[in-house]
Formats: C-alpha cells, sequence, structure tokens
C-alpha cells in the first residue's frame, strides 16, 4: 500500500478565487488520480494524471477548471480555478495498487463562499 | 458500461448484531469488486477486493464479502457489529481485463450502529 498525504486539508475561499491542492506520496507511481466527492454523495473521478504527459480528463470535467501537474513520481496538483459556491466538496487523490485498488489520500475540504 | 448499485443509503444495526451492506454490479468483462470504508472526516480505506480468486473475500476488521456472479452481487458481511463500524461504505467496480484503474464507485451506504 502507499502512504498519501494532502494539503490543505480544508479551506474556505471566496468566489472566484482559486485553491491548489497538494498530493504527495511515498512511492513512485506512474498514475495519479483526482476524485470530487460533492456533500453527501459518492466519488466521481476528476482526471488521471501521468507523469510527463497531459492529464486526461472525464467527462464534465475540463483542464481550464481543474488544471493538473504532475512534476514527477511522487507528487501531483489540482487546482479549482474561479471557484463557485457548486465547488464546495472533498477533492481526493489516489494511486492505484496491482489489482486496481485505490489507496487515497484524507482528502482536501474545501467550501466555497 | 460498468455500473455499481448499493441497496439502502442508509443501514441501522444494533452492536452485536449482523451486519449486511447489499452491493449490485454490471459489467460485461469480469470485474473487479472493492468494498471501502470513509470514516468522518478521513478518506477512502480498502475493506477488500475481489479479484477472481476465491469468491468469498475476507477483509479488515472482520468484515467478508461473497461474489455471486449468477447475481452479480457482492454484499458485505460483518457476523457482529461494534461501535467503531459506523461509518460510510462504498462498493466498487472495475475493468479487470484492460489493467485500467478506471474506478466505479458506488452511491454509498452509511452504517449506524446502536448501543
Amino acid at each position: 500500500s502507499a502512504v498519501i498525504s494532502q494539503k490543505p486539508s480544508r479551506d474556505i475561499c471566496q468566489r472566484g478565487t482559486s485553491l491548489t491542492i497538494q498530493c504527495q506520496v511515498d512511492s513512485q507511481v506512474t498514475m495519479m488520480f483526482w476524485y470530487r466527492q460533492q456533500p453527501g454523495q459518492s466519488l466521481t473521478l476528476i482526471a488521471t494524471a501521468n507523469q510527463g504527459s497531459e492529464a486526461t480528463y472525464e467527462s464534465g470535467f475540463v483542464i481550464d477548471k481543474f488544471p493538473i501537474s504532475r512534476p514527477n513520481l511522487t507528487f501531483s496538483t489540482l487546482t479549482v480555478s474561479n471557484m463557485s459556491p457548486e465547488d464546495s466538496s472533498i477533492y481526493l487523490c489516489s494511486v492505484g495498487g496491482i489489482n486496481n485498488e485505490q489507496f487515497f489520500g484524507p482528502g482536501t475540504r474545501l467550501t466555497v463562499l | 458500461a460498468q455500473s455499481v448499485t448499493q441497496l439502502g443509503s442508509h443501514v441501522s444495526v444494533s452492536e452485536g448484531a449482523l451486519v449486511l451492506l447489499r452491493c449490485n454490479y454490471s459489467s460485461s468483462v469480469p470485474p473487479y469488486l472493492f468494498w471501502y470504508v470513509q470514516y468522518p472526516n478521513q478518506g477512502l480505506q480498502l475493506l477488500l477486493k475481489y479479484t477472481s480468486a476465491a469468491t468469498l473475500v475476507k477483509g479488515i476488521n472482520g468484515f467478508e464479502a461473497e461474489f455471486k456472479k449468477s447475481e452479480t452481487s457482492f454484499h458485505l458481511t460483518k457476523p457482529s457489529a461494534h461501535m467503531s463500524d459506523a461509518a460510510e461504505y462504498f462498493c466498487a467496480v472495475s475493468d479487470g481485463n484492460t489493467g485500467g484503474f478506471k474506478t466505479i464507485f458506488g452511491a454509498g451506504t452509511r452504517l449506524f450502529v446502536k448501543a
């Protein structure tokens, strides 16, 4: 398994601003994943981040709104841009295991006012 | 396309009683199936996984799940509930054939344990 940390753990932001969330893994991994969990709901995959290439976004998510960086094999960032109250969610990063299982970070709880 | 349905958004049991959380899946290829648990203000933790080996899978904290292909089910059970089991539980499926990691999560079931 992997140990994953995220910063910040929570934040309260004003609409129209941007927040960058950091994800650090204790081992080198090829793929990292970013999920959104809206209040009281399940997880939705935002994008898959491979080191050295552009992130792959799921339907309904675009790079302009959720730019992702993947500068090395242990680190990734997700930016939530031009935020609105609808972006209030928990954002989780994860990495995959040998049988497709996911290992998750503790999440970043974002509130947009 | 793959999908997961969890029956019951909330389940309440008494401490010491059987826990049964239901999950049905849809997949056109042999699936990998998972149960995750989310405690308040935490990320998700893997409870157990099915990867086409034994159909009865044992996980952490005394939980187990049985893969039933004929019923397309992967229900989660625990013989005796403990107060510490109170959490949100997610069933999930991914494509076991392509080696991809795209995982579809169910809507979740919140387990309440009464003293």
